[in-house]
């Protein structure tokens, strides 16, 4: 069964740090580009980060850039999310998503996503 | 920045069809994907390449694309169609991705 599961989340105080870990199974983790999207409470969904199979390309959203690192290692089939000087806004349902082969904008897989909580 | 406008929500009775629009401008390579989450689930892709439907998805399911607008279109509306539904784009220089505000469907 092809499947993610993530992990790593919890509360934190602003300023702090996170690591999220995203384990995958069932496929070729080293042939996807992977993604993280957010959800805030109640809210919609939000693109953070995105990594190319070879990790040779990645991408931030302007929300994280500078304070989120997107990495994987292929070898234990797991996507990673390093999460530093987090903010309140930060706060929300983390999910990592598989970049379809036939399509790397569609997000085929998805995780069942972990909390990170952001508050004093 | 690049930005994507849903409808909050959408209401329709069963069996009815329903269209979810998705406004923004874009050109003929920023295509748009739909997902529908429903309540305490992850997204679950429904169209891909603004009309294409991943397997699995049923056919009730449709995605078009005019000179203006990209729609949604849910034929034969059931109760468990009942959920949040997002449409997704790429901004031009087809690195970032954006998703709209996303519609509630509510049935009747």
């Amino acid at each position: 069964e092809v499947q993610l599961v993530e992990s790593g989340g919890g509360l934190v105080k602003p300023g702090g740090s996170l690591r999220l870990s995203c384990a995958a199974s069932g496929f070729t983790f080293s042939d996807y580009t992977m993604n993280w999207v957010r959800q805030a409470p109640g809210k919609g969904l939000e693109w953070v980060s995105a990594i190319n199979s070879a990790a040779y390309f990645i991408y931030y959203s302007d929300s994280v850039k500078g304070r989120f690192t997107i990495s994987r290692d292929n070898a234990k089939s797991s996507l990673f999310l390093q999460m530093n000087s987090l903010r309140a806004d930060d706060t929300g349902l983390y999910f990592c998503a598989r970049s379809a082969n036939y399509d790397s904008n569609a997000f085929d897989i998805w995780g069942q996503g972990i909390l990170v909580t952001v508050s004093s | 920045s690049y930005e994507l406008a849903q409808p909050p929500s959408v209401s329709v009775s069963p069996g009815q069809t329903a269209r979810i629009t998705c406004s923004g401008d874009r050109s003929a390579k920023q295509h748009t994907y739909w997902y529908q989450q429903r309540p305490g689930q992850a997204p679950v892709l429904l169209i891909y390449k603004d009309r294409e439907r991943p397997s699995g998805i049923p056919q009730r399911f449709s995605g078009s694309r005019s000179a203006t607008t990209v729609t949604l279109t849910i034929s034969g509306v059931q109760a468990e169609d009942e959920a949040d539904y997002y449409c997704q784009s790429t901004d031009n220089s087809g690195d970032y991705v954006v998703f709209g505000g996303g519609t509630k469907l509510t049935v009747l």
